[in-house]
């Protein structure tokens, strides 16, 4: 089945800095990655995704770049504001009904 | 966008007893619904796959005696976990796939058991 490693597990940076979090997937076969925000107790916000058929995507603040050849994505976050500061997840689907799997989660400080 | 209700948000119960967990899509005929598991300061890890109409297909490691689960409509989903511990404390949150390739979560169930 699938797998998907994601690094770092934890991350601090200076508001205003910018954060990178990598994500790699086992299966070439997954064509859909999304990255959702977690905040303690709550569920999980989708707050980006690309298809295996786009290299890159942006949202404001917020960028994905896919690389299907290495099989890795990653999420980029610039300006960052305390506000980002939360666990972030990557995650991969292959097609079909099938469920998301998840990678272990980033925990993002942005420091004041 | 598709709406899916999780209830009880919070439950804590004593050991030996059993909680079920409710999920209920409100704009959606979810055929298909996941459910899943988050320890403290972990990832989401899937326990089952619930197909309406149809047994569920629980993924290694996890008991289906203990782990009830029950999709009869294409609009609720049930976990029911039986004989809790307090190793079963945990947050669990369901998830099904709306429209495209978009996934929902339920709002999520945090478990205490003492």
């Amino acid at each position: 089945g699938e797998n998907v490693e994601q690094h770092p597990s934890t991350l601090s940076v200076q508001e205003g800095d910018s954060a990178v979090i990598k994500c790699t997937y086992s299966d070439s076969a997954s064509n859909y990655f999304p990255w959702y925000k977690q905040e303690l107790g709550k569920r999980p916000q989708l707050i980006i995704d690309i298809r295996s058929n786009v290299g890159e995507k942006k949202d404001q603040r917020i960028a994905v770049t896919l690389n299907k050849t290495a099989k890795h994505f990653s999420l980029h976050i610039t300006e960052t504001q305390p506000e980002d500061s939360a666990v972030y997840f990557c995650a991969a689907l292959l097609s079909g009904n099938t469920p998301l799997v998840f990678g272990k989660g980033t925990r993002l400080s942005v420091i004041a | 966008g598709a709406v899916v209700s999780q209830h009880p948000s919070r439950v804590i119960c004593k050991s030996g007893t059993s909680v079920k967990i409710e999920c209920r899509s409100l704009d959606f005929q979810a055929t298909t619904m996941f459910w899943y598991r988050q320890f403290p300061k972990q990832s989401l890890m899937l326990m089952a796959t619930s197909n309406e109409g149809s047994k569920a297909t629980y993924e290694q490691g996890v008991e289906k005696d203990k782990f009830l689960i029950n999709h009869a409509s294409l609009t609720l989903s049930t976990l029911t976990v039986t004989s809790a511990h307090p190793e079963d404390s945990s947050f669990y949150i369901c998830s099904f796939r709306g429209t495209g390739y978009g996934y929902t979560f339920g709002s999520g169930t945090r478990l205490t058991v003492v």
